[in-house]
């Protein structure tokens, strides 16, 4: 029972070097999430995908891209790293739209970024 | 002043204690409120939502004031197991998609 799956769990970057972050759902969801954790602070959301074909900037988007692949997948994709972007990422995934309180967000495991 | 404020913590409590924690938000205009627990180094998941007429799940009782703009957490009988970061978590009115997450409170349950 698998979920939402994201790789890679680890990686160490240099600044200025790029990578995806990859992130599949298994639950037949409409809407997915790319959010980062920092020391301190909430998770912030970076960018989200209300369904399949479209994306929206969240809070903090800068120096990321993402691409919804397909329902299933959503890859978030930093160009030129830098030593702010150390962080925890988190993908998850919803049915649908956060509205009423039946509705569940669910997370990965987690990709923890390093940039040196 | 952070959307979503909570008291950081660490709570240690002994087995079996009663520990209570709240949450405030800037947003009047919020709409719903939950609470997600948060194991060292794993996800967050979600532990319940909060209804306006506050709702219990066992152990857990959640309560919110919308006019002081506070929600609460109420745990009993702590466990060790219930050692973990809890967020607060708050979704605005203006959109299906966000959520606002508090930094955590960190409770601590030792033997």
């Amino acid at each position: 029972n698998a979920g939402v799956t994201q790789t890679p769990k680890f990686q160490v970057l240099k600044t200025g070097q790029s990578m995806t972050l990859q992130c599949a759902q298994d639950m037949n969801h409409n809407s997915m999430y790319w959010y980062r954790q920092d020391p301190g602070m909430g998770l912030r959301l970076i960018y989200y995908s209300a369904s399949e074909g479209t994306t929206d900037k969240g809070e903090v988007p800068n120096g990321y891209n993402v691409s919804r692949l397909n329902k299933r997948e959503f890859s978030l994709r930093l160009e030129s790293a830098a030593p702010s972007q150390t962080s925890v990422y988190f993908c998850a995934s919803s049915e649908g739209g956060l509205t009423g309180t039946g509705n569940t967000i669910y997370f990965g495991e987690g990709s923890w970024l390093t940039v040196v | 002043r952070k959307e979503v404020e909570q008291d950081p913590g660490p709570f240690n409590v002994p087995e079996g204690a009663t520990v209570a924690f709240n949450c405030t938000y800037s947003n009047s205009a919020s709409q719903s409120f939950f609470w997600y627990r948060q194991d060292c180094r794993k996800e967050p998941k979600l532990l319940m939502s909060v209804y306006s007429s506050g709702n219990e799940d066992g152990r857990f009782t959640a309560q919110l004031n919308r006019a002081s703009q506070y929600i609460s957490l109420l745990i009993r009988d702590s466990k060790l197991s219930d050692s973990a970061t809890y967020l607060c978590v708050v979704k605005p009115l203006d959109s299906s998609y966000k959520l606002i997450f508090g930094s955590g409170t960190r409770l601590l349950v030792r033997p």
